[in-house]
């Protein structure tokens, strides 16, 4: 079973558009994080709660907005997206808000793509 | 800076030869060590880490790791590969700075196996 799931799998936007993508754990992890990949390319940090507020926002641009409406889910709400911004949207947990320091937890991901 | 080092972009082997991938730091400290594993369309997995204590980690499916301090290298070793395994696999690097623990990744290996 995956313990960190990610809706939805797929995504198609047009660069007007406002969507969001969810993530959801039950592993009482007290960290979540949003992480972006491009092809052959590790993931990239994005953002990281931790217990439920925002300790790490890696200067992403504000047309990405993320959300922790509590310690098990995380949002990440897109609008005014560019073509660049196409890729794989990684959610993950931890214990702790450290990422260098605990085991992450991913989910599958999200592929997004911005026409 | 701390750089997490993976020399070989992609890797062939056939099915039922041993495996080695590579990775180097560079990192003033003991760092914490892992290696992940993302099949295509995936999120990541943990195969292994290393924290602390003995220096040869075991991991999931049969995968084995090995910190060497002297050489600031973690790599990654597996006795006979199966064709499920071709994947990406990812060496991260937990270095701190300041009060935080980043996670540092490696560019990635692809592993590709021969029937």
């Amino acid at each position: 079973d995956t313990e960190v799931t990610q809706t939805p799998k797929h995504l198609v936007m047009g660069m007007t558009n406002k969507k969001s993508l969810k993530c959801e754990q039950h592993m009482g992890h007290r960290a979540m994080y949003w992480y972006k990949q491009k092809a052959k390319k590790p993931p990239e940090l994005m953002f990281v709660y931790s217990y439920e507020k925002l300790s790490i926002n890696e200067s992403v641009p504000s047309r990405f907005s993320p959300e922790c409406p509590n310690s098990s889910l995380l949002n990440l709400h897109l609008h005014a997206l560019q073509p660049e911004d196409s890729a794989l949207y990684l959610c993950a947990s931890s214990q702790t808000g450290q990422p260098g320091a605990n085991v992450l937890t991913f989910g599958a991901g999200s592929r997004l793509t911005v026409l | 800076a701390q750089s997490v080092t993976q020399p070989d972009i992609h890797i062939t082997v056939s099915e039922g030869a041993s495996l080695e991938l590579r990775c180097n730091y560079s990192y003033g400290a003991t760092p914490y060590l892992f290696w992940y594993v993302q099949s295509p369309g995936q999120g990541l997995q943990l195969l292994l880490k290393y924290f602390s204590g003995d220096t040869l980690v075991q991991g999931i499916k049969g995968f084995e790791a090995e910190f060497k301090r002297s050489q600031s290298s973690f790599n990654l070793r597996k006795p006979s590969v199966h064709w499920s395994d071709a994947a990406e696999y990812f060496c991260a690097v937990g270095a701190s700075t300041d009060s935080n623990y980043q996670l540092i990744w490696g560019a990635g290996t692809k592993l590709i196996i021969k029937p």
